[in-house]
């Protein structure tokens, strides 16, 4: 089941604040979240696990909410480099173990000076 | 170290033909995941290979296959190809499982016309 990326895309100026939410209809085990600007490879961010804990490295953090079973990836005072399609990525728990990695459609983000 | 290798870089094929796309992983890793990408859809699962075993799989017709090698480098095949394969392709390695960060190889562009 892919989960659900909010929003599509959006613009913001440099300096301001995004948030990205992904959203799963089953039970979480992990999210992962990656970036890919445009003609490269998806590039790795962080991984959280379920637990309920937040992560992050420089200005770029995210949470884990796991009775929400959804993850939000918070982007402060952006910058112009931050600017590429945020993915989801989501492993479900189910009764035969955890589940295969599934991916959000993505959230096109625009950073403009 | 070096990163992921894909080849070719760029592909077109005829409807009806088969392709073999080949992976080659950062050096260590045993797991190996292949994704379609297309625009509006992200990335979509096909499968992952572990220690040349397929540990999981997408919801994709039976003309999508893979395989692992001993060296863990990979290789995916699709047969009787459609225009509707066209995607990038896009294979992503791992030390150990999905849990883990994964590398990302630039892709392979496949034109199906």
């Amino acid at each position: 089941q892919q989960p659900v990326q909010s929003p599509q895309a959006v613009i913001l100026r440099e300096g301001e604040d995004a948030v990205i939410n992904c959203s799963s209809s089953k039970a979480l085990y992990s999210v992962h979240w990656y970036r890919q600007k445009h003609g490269e490879a998806p590039v790795f961010l962080m991984i959280l696990l379920k637990g309920g804990e937040q992560k992050g490295h420089d200005k770029i953090s995210a949470s884990f909410n796991e009775k929400k079973q959804q993850s939000s990836l918070y982007l402060t005072a952006s910058q112009l480099s931050y600017s590429g399609t945020y993915f989801c990525g989501t492993e479900n728990i189910s009764h035969f173990g955890n589940e295969k990695l599934t991916f959000g459609t993505g959230t096109r983000l625009t950073i403009i000076p | 170290k070096a990163g992921v290798t894909q080849t070719p870089r760029y592909l077109i094929k005829t409807r009806g033909q088969q392709v073999t796309l080949s992976c080659s992983p950062i050096s260590g890793h045993r797991s190996v995941s292949w994704y379609q990408q297309t625009p509006g859809q992200g990335l979509q699962f096909l499968f992952e290979y572990f220690s040349e075993t397929q540990r999981n799989k997408g919801n994709f017709p039976g003309r999508f296959s893979g395989r692992q090698f001993s060296n863990s480098r990979s290789e995916m095949n699709v047969s009787t190809l459609e225009l509707g394969d066209s995607a990038l392709y896009l294979c992503a390695s791992s030390y150990d499982s999905t849990r883990a960060e994964a590398f990302f190889g630039q892709g392979t562009r496949l034109t199906v016309v």
